[in-house]
């Protein structure tokens, strides 16, 4: 069954930047034709698609977010990782990684709470 | 890239039936049949309960189902009962040349 896990610092300071990783098993991150993405969503609102990365490496962004946004994958950990420079308060937020195809993400990890603050 | 449109609030009595619109655009829900719909219990992560309009995952109760005309897609509960007392989004693909994906501004569902 797979499952996904994100992990990383809980509490990031204003201008800094966030790092998570979401770490993948019961399943290949290599596997073809899955994207594997991020979501973040502020507490009491909705969610926001930050951005994915194909298995081959491609990378897709929210427009909103690109100039700060980097996903990458690390194949041989299984795992892939998002970079969210210049942060401020607004970014946090509970942060989710998930796979999908097209449009569907049906696995999602549990999300991990990101607060930014001096 | 603006959110999908959905009522905040939707309730009903156990049995019935509720019905969640998410409307959007000709950019988005209208233009790519790329409609799926979430369920979010609190400090949960969402589930996906409707992909592609209105497929169904496995292990889905067939009480979801979703439709779209247009630049709305709808979700419908039947036979409401308890435990779909939660939160849910639309998420529609938004884009011809690139990836992009929009959400919507979610629903409570009170099942009274």
């Amino acid at each position: 069954q797979l499952q996904l896990q994100e992990s990383g610092p809980g509490l990031v300071k204003p201008s800094e930047t966030l790092s998570l990783t979401c770490t993948v098993s019961g399943g290949s991150i290599s596997s073809s034709s899955y994207y594997w993405g991020w979501i973040r969503q502020p507490p009491g609102k909705g969610l926001e698609w930050i951005g994915s990365i194909y298995y081959s490496g491609s990378t897709y962004y929210n427009p909103s977010l690109k100039s700060r946004v980097t996903i990458s994958v690390d194949t041989s950990k299984n795992q892939f990782s998002l970079k969210l420079s210049s942060v401020t308060a607004a970014d946090t937020a509970v942060y989710y990684c998930a796979r999908h195809a097209q449009a569907d993400f049906q696995h999602w990890g549990q999300g991990t709470l990101v607060t930014v603050s001096s | 890239q603006s959110a999908l449109t959905q009522p905040a609030s939707v309730s009903g009595s156990p049995g019935q039936s509720i019905t969640i619109s998410c409307t959007g655009t000709s950019s988005d829900v209208g233009g790519y049949n790329y409609v799926s719909w979430y369920q979010q219990h609190p400090g949960k992560a969402p589930k996906l309960m409707i992909y592609d309009v209105s497929n169904r995952p496995s292990g889905v109760s067939n009480r979801f189902s979703g439709s779209k005309s247009g630049n709305t897609a709808s979700l419908t509960i039947s036979g409401l009962q308890a435990e779909d007392e939660a939160d849910y989004y639309c998420s529609s693909y938004t884009s011809s040349s690139t990836l992009d994906y929009v959400f919507g501004t979610g629903t409570k569902v009170t099942v009274l």
